[in-house]
């Protein structure tokens, strides 16, 4: 069965250090999504790509990165990682435009 | 796109019925309306979509009146396992990323 997966599960890490969280897709879709959420806030997007070599900033992109190189994976990366970054990381993948969206499973960064 | 607006918190005692409605007074003819359930620990995931009148299926059921400023996720005879964040969304029907709102956390209580 087609899934996303994301790596690691959890992670903690020092400030200033590089971070990179995997999102690899079997679903074959264009559009990758990453999310973070913490308490009080929902869901906020970071970063989204509509295609291989397309990537685009979301309401919270300072600070991270993402770069497509194939269809199935859009890491993302902590360039220098700060404390107010820890949260919990969603990767999603959808097809058209009013198809599903799919999440994977999360990952929890602490950044210490 | 359109801004929803739903109710923080909800609680339902099991074996009820739930109704969780959504404000979107500025919806746009393409807008669909679409829920999603996160349950703890968890990636939200799709619940129902709809665009007017009314949707069900196998786990809730979606009434959109003619007006389309507001929506009613319809959840029936609701157990434990329902307890969960209900996020209400409308999804333009152009490719654009979903943006979440805080949802409705919903505690059901035996």
């Amino acid at each position: 069965d087609a899934e996303i997966t994301q790596s690691p599960r959890h992670k903690i890490t020092e400030t200033g250090r590089q971070v990179t969280l995997a999102c690899h897709q079997t679903w074959n879709h264009n559009n990758m999504f990453w999310y973070r959420q913490d308490l009080g806030h929902g869901l906020r997007l970071i970063h989204y790509s509509y295609g291989v070599q397309d990537t685009n900033k979301g309401e919270v992109s300072d600070g991270y990165s993402v770069s497509r190189s194939n269809t199935e994976d859009l890491p993302l990366t902590l360039e220098s990682a700060a404390s107010s970054q820890t949260s919990v990381y969603f990767c999603a993948s959808r097809g058209t435009a009013t198809d599903t969206q799919y999440f994977g499973p999360g990952t929890r960064l602490t950044v210490l | 796109l359109a801004k929803t607006t739903q109710p923080i918190s909800m609680d339902s005692y099991e074996g009820q019925e739930v109704n969780i409605t959504c404000s979107h007074n500025n919806i746009a003819t393409n807008d669909y309306i679409t829920w999603y359930q996160q349950f703890p620990s968890q990636g939200p995931r799709f619940i129902i979509q709809g665009y007017k009148t009314k949707v069900t299926n196998e786990v809730a059921s979606l009434f959109i009146p003619a007006d389309r400023k507001s929506s009613t996720l319809s959840l029936p005879r609701v157990s434990l396992s329902d307890t969960a964040v209900y996020y209400c969304l409308a999804t333009f029907s152009g490719n654009t990323p979903l943006v979440f709102g805080k949802g409705t956390r919903l505690s059901v209580i035996a």
